[in-house]
């Protein structure tokens, strides 16, 4: 099957650092890519969808210039947290949809951030 | 996106066949419904999904309501690797992208 390789998988920064997280589709290309977050004990929530060559859509109350993203490429797309800080700490998990059908989306397996 | 509802947990025994219910009143004609599964510390894995007929494959089957107004994830013999939350999600896909939007879901125990 498609996979998504997240990279990397677990990832511990000092207040005010970036921290960069790369999501690639490894057998398939993806013109678009999704962002979400994840607190503990919490749903996923939607950050933003990443469009391969043109800007990402942000969901509402996501700030985009702390959270920005790049999809440079049909097979990558990443998201860097700018000055984190410890309420940025969080699970991170990117996904994609195989080109043609879009029927189903295929997720990485997740990068947590904490943020000391 | 059309809501979905869910029991936030469900439990059951080794081996034995495991029904996990989703109720969306609300869904319109173009809605599909998926099934998606998180195990602890991992990304979501695609189980399932249907438009009006039940479905079936390696992992599971999914029995859609007439009506459609409710699903039902079925995993015929329930192991321990199969423990995890379990989100009914309803999505719109067309000549473009789509999103998926996740409710709380069903968290899975599975007892030995």
């Amino acid at each position: 099957g498609a996979v998504v390789s997240q990279h990397p998988s677990w990832v511990i920064c000092k207040s005010g650092t970036s921290v960069k997280i790369e999501c690639r589709s490894l057998d398939f290309q993806a013109t678009t890519m999704f962002w979400y977050r994840q607190f503990p004990k919490q749903s996923l929530m939607l950050m933003a969808t990443s469009n391969e060559g043109s800007k990402a859509t942000y969901e509402q109350g996501v700030e985009k210039d702390k959270f920005l993203i790049n999809h440079a490429s049909l097979t990558l797309s990443t998201l860097t947290v700018t000055s984190a800080h410890p309420e940025d700490s969080s699970f991170y998990i990117c996904s994609a949809s195989r080109l043609p059908t879009n029927e189903k989306l295929f997720f990485g397996s997740g990068t947590q951030l904490s943020v000391l | 996106d059309a809501k979905t509802t869910q029991p936030n947990s469900m439990e059951s025994n080794e081996e034995e066949p495991v029904h996990l219910p989703c109720n969306h009143s609300t869904i319109s004609g173009t809605d599909y419904i998926h099934w998606y599964r998180q195990l602890p510390s991992q990304g979501p894995e695609y189980v399932i999904h249907g438009l009006t007929s039940n479905v079936n494959n390696r992992m599971a089957s999914l029995a859609i309501a007439e009506d459609r107004k409710s699903s039902t994830l079925i995993l015929h013999r329930a192991t321990l690797r199969d423990a995890a939350v379990y989100y009914c999600i309803l999505s719109r896909t067309g000549a473009g992208s789509y999103q998926l939007t996740f409710g709380k879901g069903t968290k899975l125990s599975v007892i030995p």
